[in-house]
């Protein structure tokens, strides 16, 4: 049981260029969500994925899209890097029992745009 | 909307010291309430929560106690340890007033803490 895994765990792109930052979690968790942690901001959700086939902007979506491919995999993807995009992002999957959610994170994806 | 927010840091402490890091919230609908860590280089993992009222959650020596009253939800710790030093994040995640978890966490700004042996 690995949890929630992402890749790549560090990437530097020019501006402009594209990549796509995957997630995965082996939980059967039905919700999955996409942060990122700027210095003295904690952390804010960029999307966010209520179950498979359904997707949500968060509090910063602008510059990202989102594929629920399937219930496992949630990725992210910048089509045209900025430099105000280096962060640090962080993928998460929750379930709810009994109207209660607890939220499991991966271990991030240090980005660099330069 | 909602909203959290922790006392500033950094905190510095030395081994086997009293710990308190403030947390308060404002909320819609019925907020459970979260205290995250980091440790350097990795992912967030979840410390403790609490899901209503004067429920107190704790884990790892560590305690916090929901207080509707002052809207509060702060961490505390009796004798802390080189190893605590981390980053704390308070979080809430509103259920609403339909009693329907919207499942978005609301992070405040995160505390560092640093001990010292």
């Amino acid at each position: 049981n690995a949890g929630v895994t992402q890749t790549p765990k560090f990437q530097v792109l020019k501006t402009g260029q594209s990549m796509t930052l995957q997630c995965a979690q082996d939980m059967n968790h039905n919700s999955m969500y996409w942060y990122r942690q700027d210095p003295g901001m904690g952390l804010r959700l960029i999307y966010y994925s209520a179950s498979e086939g359904t997707t949500d902007k968060g509090e910063v979506p602008n510059g990202y899209n989102v594929s629920r491919l399937n219930k496992r995999e949630f990725s992210l993807r910048l089509e045209s890097a900025a430099p105000s995009q280096t962060s640090v992002y962080f993928c998460a999957s929750s379930i709810t029992r009994d109207l209660q959610e607890t939220q499991y994170f991966g271990p991030g994806t240090r980005l660099l745009v330069l | 909307g909602n909203s959290v927010t922790q006392m500033e840091g950094p905190v510095t402490l030395s081994e086997e010291a009293f710990l308190t890091i403030n947390c308060t919230y404002t909320a819609t609908g019925y907020p459970s309430l979260f205290w995250y860590v980091q440790y350097p280089g990795e992912g967030l993992q979840l410390l403790l929560k609490a899901t209503k009222a004067d429920d107190k959650g704790s884990n790892k020596g560590f305690e916090a106690t929901y207080r509707k009253e002052t809207t509060s939800f702060h961490l505390e710790k009796g004798s802390v340890q080189v190893s605590d030093s981390a980053v704390y994040f308070c979080a809430l995640s509103d259920l609403g007033a339909g009693g329907t978890s919207y499942g978005k966490l609301t992070f405040g700004q995160g505390t560092i803490l640093t001990v010292h042996p």
